[in-house]
């Protein structure tokens, strides 16, 4: 079982739509995640970042942790073409050296 | 400046060559990173400098050699490769700390191995 598993899609939504977006994690020692999104042939631009459990919210993107459940997603709300793009999570735990452990990535088109 | 650049964008090379990738941050970062990334897949480390110093080498072979002249630069060499090596390289950069700092990414070079 990999330690972090995200759905690759591809996943499909018309625009305008609200995109839910997950991962799934098995070492409860991370306590520190992100959202990374990257376009086509282009490095990944970081979209969020959150410290333990919570809601963190910028502009049309809210992250979600819950530490007990083991589950982190990113929402996107009013989604548009230029959304489309895989979206990475990523995660470490304290003293992780700052190693990062990322999700496999969920390719998302947003269609007109 | 939250800009991690790196040159070339593109190279292309022949299994005998030798050629550098180049990467460069001025966000006051003393960690530095080398990812290797194949298609439909997510970043692979390869390297951390932390302070200059080599602190994390993830086996990766010794036809990849890295180097941090300063707290601004990173370097990666190449020599001898092999066509599986063709791939995108990433570098990035972060504060240094107990894990979980955020790292930023640059746009990559495009590497192929002929």
């Amino acid at each position: 079982q990999k330690e972090v598993e995200q759905d690759p899609g591809p996943l499909s939504v018309p625009e305008g739509a609200i995109v839910s977006l997950n991962c799934t994690y098995s070492n409860s020692a991370f306590q520190y995640f992100m959202w990374y999104r990257q376009y086509s042939r282009k490095g990944p631009e970081l979209l969020m970042y959150t410290y333990s459990s919570g809601n963190k919210e910028d502009g049309r993107f809210t992250a979600q942790v819950d530490k007990s459940s083991k589950y982190i997603s990113l929402f996107i709300r009013d989604s548009q073409p230029s959304d489309s793009a895989t979206y990475l999570c990523a995660m470490s735990p304290p003293g992780g050296g700052n190693k990062l452990t990322f999700g496999t990535g969920t390719q998302l088109k947003v269609e007109l | 400046d939250t800009e991690v650049t790196q040159t070339p964008k593109h190279l292309v090379m022949g299994m005998t060559n030798k050629k550098s990738l180049k990467c460069e941050q001025h966000m006051g970062h003393r960690a530095m990173y080398w990812y290797k990334q194949k298609a439909k897949k997510p970043p692979e480390l390869m390297f951390v400098y932390s302070y200059e110093k080599l602190s994390i080498n993830e086996s990766v072979p010794s036809r990849f050699s890295p180097e941090c002249p300063n707290s601004s630069l990173l370097n990666l060499h190449l020599h001898a490769l092999q066509p599986e090596d063709s791939a995108l390289y990433l570098c990035a950069s972060s504060q240094v700390g107990q894990g979980g700092n955020e790292q930023f990414f640059g746009p990559g070079t495009r590497l192929t191995v002929l």
